[in-house]
């Protein structure tokens, strides 16, 4: 079946250590897109591509690191330098065009002890 | 930046009941969309709009476009307890050809069985 697969679903790191989260989708999009959820809060948008070997930041880029070296895959670092990294982290992918929205991955759970 | 405002924050209702939220913006948006998550779980998209005063159904859920193009409304018939989760409005800024979507808060739903 077609899909975003998103892992670890649950991540526990110590503060000062990097951690990265895998994003795969076989739906062949074009463009990912990185997002963190906190509670009670929407979506923010971290980082995304629309091209392999191209990514932009989003609104809250800082203490992240993303790479695009293939259309299926687009995995996120929250590196040490994220003060507050623990928060619930999705993935998504679309076609590009009109009418290609987004489709999300199940998610990871980060945790910094 | 732009926001989307969404009420009611959360809503705690009875099963069978008709359940109404909606989403506005200070500025015009070309697509509304409406996302439902459950606990622990990406974002699934519900209804796509298109076109001011468009008005799209998908099962007992009803979404319309806003004539002014500032807002949009998703109306729940006859809620069942598998409704409960946060629904969120989204869209894409104008001219945005990257489709960075912007999100609401989420109305959080409870259905008491």
């Amino acid at each position: 079946d077609g899909g975003i697969t998103q892992s670890p679903k649950y991540l526990f790191r110590k503060e000062g250590q990097n951690v990265t989260l895998s994003c795969e989708q076989n739906l062949n999009h074009d463009a990912m897109y990185w997002y963190r959820q906190d509670p009670g809060q929407g979506l923010r948008l971290i980082y995304y591509s629309q091209i392999v070997n191209d990514f932009q930041k989003g609104d809250i880029a800082e203490g992240y690191s993303v790479s695009r070296e293939k259309k299926e895959s687009f995995p996120l670092t929250v590196t040490s330098a994220q003060k507050n990294p623990t928060a619930f982290y999705l993935c998504a992918s679309r076609n590009r065009g009109r009418g290609g929205e987004l489709f999300f991955g199940e998610g990871s759970r980060l945790t910094v002890l | 930046g732009q926001q989307l405002n969404q009420s009611p924050q959360s809503m705690f209702i009875q099963e069978g009941e008709d359940v109404s939220m909606n989403c506005t913006s200070s500025s015009i948006f070309n697509t509304w969309l409406w996302y439902k998550q459950e606990p622990g779980e990406g974002p699934v998209l519900l209804i796509a709009l298109y076109k001011a005063g468009e008005l799209t159904s998908n099962g007992r859920l009803t979404a319309q476009f806003g004539i002014t193009r500032k807002d949009s409304f998703l109306n729940i018939s006859a809620s069942i307890p598998s409704d409960v989760g946060i629904y969120f409005c989204a869209g894409p800024p104008p001219g945005d050809s990257s489709y960075k979507l912007i999100f609401g808060s989420g109305t959080r739903l409870l259905v008491r069985p």
